[in-house]
This record gives structure tokens, C-alpha cells and sequence, in this order.
């Protein structure tokens, strides 16, 4: 079946430094991606969508310049945390979708921040 | 927007006991997904359910979607102690891959 891939899974970056975190779908081609993020005791809150080449767009309240998003291809979209902030940590996870899955979304496993 | 509302909040049961959380949708979902969360850990995907009325096993837990698709349960039978955690449902709107996380069940077994 569909799987999507992220990495890495486990990341500890130093407090104004940047981190990118990637998405793969290793089998099929995602037009469209989608990043959430998952503060402690909280629910996941979706970030933003990800279009192969065009911008992404940002749910309300989520910072563009510092959650870049990138998804050159049909199969990458990178999220990348600029001058991360401990208030950054976090768990992030991505999830595809394609025109050919139906209504069949495709979550990464996550990966966890850690900004020291 | 979409709302997506999740009930209990909490569930205390004695381990044999059965556990039910209850996802319901403010709007019409295309698709809906469960996943666990350990105590420290992550969210992992349990399953995800497409079509109106569809039902699905995994041993001892059961999932539904609801003929108006707006409307999603996760049913634990004679829960063990492996089976603490939250547990979420997502659900995908008019864009289907735009998923809207309820705030979770989390779920304590007593044994």
C-alpha cells in the first residue's frame, strides 16, 4: 500500500538554528501534503497545505517566514523551522494525499522537535 | 469551519470492561481515521474508514462510520491494560485530505 515516509524521525537543534523535516511518498505521487503539528496534551492542528509547485497555504496564526514549506516535487515537501525556539518543540507529522486514492489520506509517522 | 467533537474527554474503566469514544463531524466527512497515543509517545494510525456505514475489526476494536458520514465511534471490548492511551479521530472535509483532529480520548484502565 501507499506509504509516506518522514524524516527524521527524532531531531535536537540548538535554540536560533534551523531544522528541516522531510515528507516522501515513496510510492505514488502527492500532489497535495499536508503538515500538522502536535503540542504535549494537545490535539494535532493542521499547519498548512502543501501543493507540488506552488505556495503553501498557512491555517491562521501559523508564521509562513518561519514554518517554510517547500514541495518541489511529487513526492518531497520539506517543512523547515527557521531560528527554531524552544516554544518550537513539538511533533510534527505530514500526510498526502493523491488524485488517484479516492478520499484515502496517507499519514507520516512524525517527527519530534526538540529545540534546546 | 469544519469542527470535529470528541467525547469523553476521559474514560476510567476496570480492565475487562468495554470502552467506546465517539467522534462526531459539525459537516459531512469524506473520510475519518483513528489513531492511538501512548502515554510519551506519538500518535500512530490505527485505521481510516471512507464509505457511509462502514464498519471495521481490528480484535477487539471496532470502528464505524455513520450512514450520514458525519458521525464515527471506536468500540474497545474487555480492555486490557495496553490498552491506555488517547485516542483521536481525524476527519477530511470537502478537501479530503485536510484533516481535522478531534481532542482525543484519553482512556485509563484499572486492573
Amino acid at each position: 500500500g501507499a506509504v509516506v515516509s518522514q524524516h527524521p524521525s527524532w531531531v535536537i537543534c540548538k535554540s536560533g538554528t534551523s531544522v528541516k523535516i522531510e515528507c516522501r511518498s515513496l510510492d505514488f505521487q502527492a500532489t497535495t501534503m499536508f503538515w500538522y503539528r502536535q503540542f504535549p496534551k494537545q490535539s494535532l492542528m493542521l499547519m498548512a497545505t502543501s501543493n507540488e509547485g506552488s505556495k503553501a497555504t498557512y491555517e491562521q496564526g501559523v508564521e509562513k517566514d518561519k514554518f517554510l514549506i517547500n514541495h518541489a516535487s511529487l513526492t518531497l515537501s520539506t517543512l523547515t523551522v527557521t531560528s527554531a525556539h524552544p516554544e518550537d518543540s513539538s511533533f510534527y507529522i505530514c500526510s498526502a494525499i493523491t488524485p488517484y486514492s479516492g478520499n484515502t489520506i496517507y499519514f507520516g509517522e512524525g517527527s519530534w522537535l526538540t529545540v534546546v | 469551519g469544519q469542527q470535529v467533537m470528541q467525547i469523553p474527554q476521559y474514560q476510567h474503566v476496570q480492565e475487562g470492561e468495554d470502552f467506546t469514544t465517539y467522534c462526531n463531524s459539525s459537516t459531512t466527512l469524506s473520510n475519518i481515521q483513528w489513531y492511538k497515543q501512548r502515554p510519551g509517545g506519538h500518535p500512530v494510525f490505527l485505521i481510516q474508514l471512507v464509505k457511509s456505514g462502514e464498519v471495521k475489526k481490528q480484535k477487539r476494536l471496532t470502528f464505524q462510520f455513520g450512514e450520514a458520514k458525519k458521525n464515527s465511534s471506536l468500540h474497545i471490548t474487555a480492555t486490557q491494560t495496553t490498552d491506555v492511551g488517547t485516542y483521536f479521530c481525524a476527519g477530511g472535509g470537502a478537501n479530503a485530505g485536510k484533516s481535522t483532529f478531534g481532542d482525543g480520548t484519553t482512556l485509563t484502565v484499572k486492573p
